[in-house]
């Protein structure tokens, strides 16, 4: 499974765009790339899922370089509820092989 | 669709006592996974299920076990519980595509304090 590597905590205030990068330099070849979303108490949710290039949902972007070996999450305007961890997986589910691993995450405070 | 529910939400329990938790995944997922949360160890993957056989395991005491029906829904169950079983326990539903791309669905959890 792919080791990924994110900042333990980014700051920032409201209406920024906020970038989270995650490292994944051992990435193989058909692995995906997923971000959650975690609040306080409650379980991730799924905020965006991609292979390569780009991709953008009503929530998030993630840009994903050519090389693969990392991947950025970006929030654009954030704001106050959009404080909370955010976690990056990195692999590919095949039958029978272990769950996606998930790390510390990135504790995002938004501030006013 | 309904999404995945556990019950119940919060539960206190002492030292000894066995404790079963229940999760209802989204119509039509077979994987359900558990995951231990704690401020210290951060997610911790229990166990997964899948189409009623336990598929992956993680590193965890055999007091802690699992099962799965016919309909999907699935318990875990911890006997001879400790103070440190205290947690906030996660399932998550899966949707995995024939390509192994996967989207986890959680659940709101159930906090269980272990007195």
């Amino acid at each position: 499974l792919a080791k990924t590597t994110q900042p333990i905590s980014m700051d920032s205030y409201e209406g920024q765009e906020v970038n989270i990068t995650c490292s994944h330099n051992n990435i193989a070849t058909n692995d995906y790339i997923t971000w959650y979303q975690q609040f306080p108490s409650q379980g991730p949710r799924f905020i965006i899922q991609g292979y390569k290039t780009k991709v953008t949902n009503e929530v998030a972007s993630l840009f994903i370089p050519a090389d693969r070996k990392s991947s950025t999450l970006s929030l654009p305007r954030v704001s106050l509820s959009d404080t909370a961890v955010y976690y990056c997986l990195v692999g590919r589910r095949n039958s029978g092989n272990t769950p996606l691993v998930f790390g510390k995450g990135t504790r995002l405070s938004v501030i006013a | 669709k309904a999404g995945v529910t556990q019950t119940p939400r919060y539960l206190i329990k002492t030292r000894g006592q066995q404790v079963t938790l229940s999760c209802s995944p989204i119509s039509g997922h077979r994987s359900v996974s558990w995951y231990q949360q704690t401020p210290g160890q951060g997610l911790q993957f229990l166990f997964e299920y899948f189409s009623e056989t336990q598929r992956n395991k993680g590193n965890f005491p055999g007091r802690f076990s699992g099962r799965q029906f016919s309909n999907s829904r699935s318990e875990m169950n911890v006997s001879t519980l400790e103070l440190g079983d205290s947690a906030l326990y996660l399932c998550a539903s899966s949707l995995i595509t024939s390509v192994g791309q996967e989207t986890q669905y959680f659940g709101p959890g159930t906090r269980l304090l272990v007195l």
